[in-house]
């Protein structure tokens, strides 16, 4: 089956600074990657769509500043959380979909990284 | 109100045991439906896709009545392996790729 992976698993930072994780799909091309946030007890709430080599899509209330997506090419997109702060800790989470033109892909789920902002 | 409810649970439940969740949607227009499997710490995992006509998996069986905009999931003769947090997810109308996530019904199998 597809795998996506991720990486860093976990990170720890103070806060101010920034903090690259990367969404790679290991076996397949991905057109389009999708990045989650989950806070405990809540549910994955889609923070942005990024397409290969367009700008990503933020869902509304995302700032698209403080949450950098790179999407360069078809197996790597990165989300860059800049001047982190403690409520940004969290589990983030990508996915990634690989059939180009259809609608309803498959989403492959990397493993998560948990961010810590102290 | 939320997109995608959920009972949070828990579900405590003894091993052989038939447990049954359920989820309504806000949308009447939804067009895809999953029930995926979350551990702690762990990435969502598809479980099954949920069709009108109802399907089984097993010993998973899911269910979606669209008039009462609801979907279930009934699991029988539990595992232990099957401790996790459910979640419901719908997708919207036009479908394309995004995925309303339920915040989950958390289960525990025991011995």
């Amino acid at each position: 089956g597809a795998v996506v992976s991720q990486h860093p698993s976990r990170v720890i930072c103070k806060s101010g600074t920034s903090v690259k994780i990367e969404c790679r799909s290991l076996d397949f091309q991905a057109t389009t990657m999708f990045w989650y946030r989950q806070f405990p007890k809540q549910s994955l709430m889609l923070m942005a769509t990024s397409n290969e080599g367009s700008k990503a899509t933020y869902e509304q209330g995302v700032e698209k500043d403080k949450f950098l997506i790179n999407h360069a090419s078809l197996t790597l997109s990165t989300l860059t959380v800049t001047s982190a702060h403690p409520e940004d800790s969290s589990f983030y989470i990508c996915s990634a979909a690989g059939l180009a033109g259809a609608s309803t892909d498959t989403q492959y789920f990397g493993p998560g990284t948990r961010l810590t902002v102290l | 109100r939320k997109e995608v409810e959920q009972d949070p649970g828990p579900f405590n439940v003894p091993e052989g045991a038939t447990v049954a969740f359920n989820c309504t949607y806000s949308n009447s227009a939804s067009q895809s439906f999953f029930w995926y499997r979350q551990d702690c710490r762990k990435e969502p995992k598809l479980l099954m896709s949920v069709y009108s006509s109802g399907n089984e998996d097993g010993r998973f069986t899911a269910q979606l009545n669209r008039a009462s905009q609801y979907i279930s999931l009934l699991i029988r003769d539990s595992k232990l392996s099957d401790s996790a947090t459910y979640l419901c997810v719908v997708t919207p109308q036009g479908g394309g790729n995004k995925l309303t996530f339920g915040t989950g019904t958390q289960l525990k199998v025991e011995l």
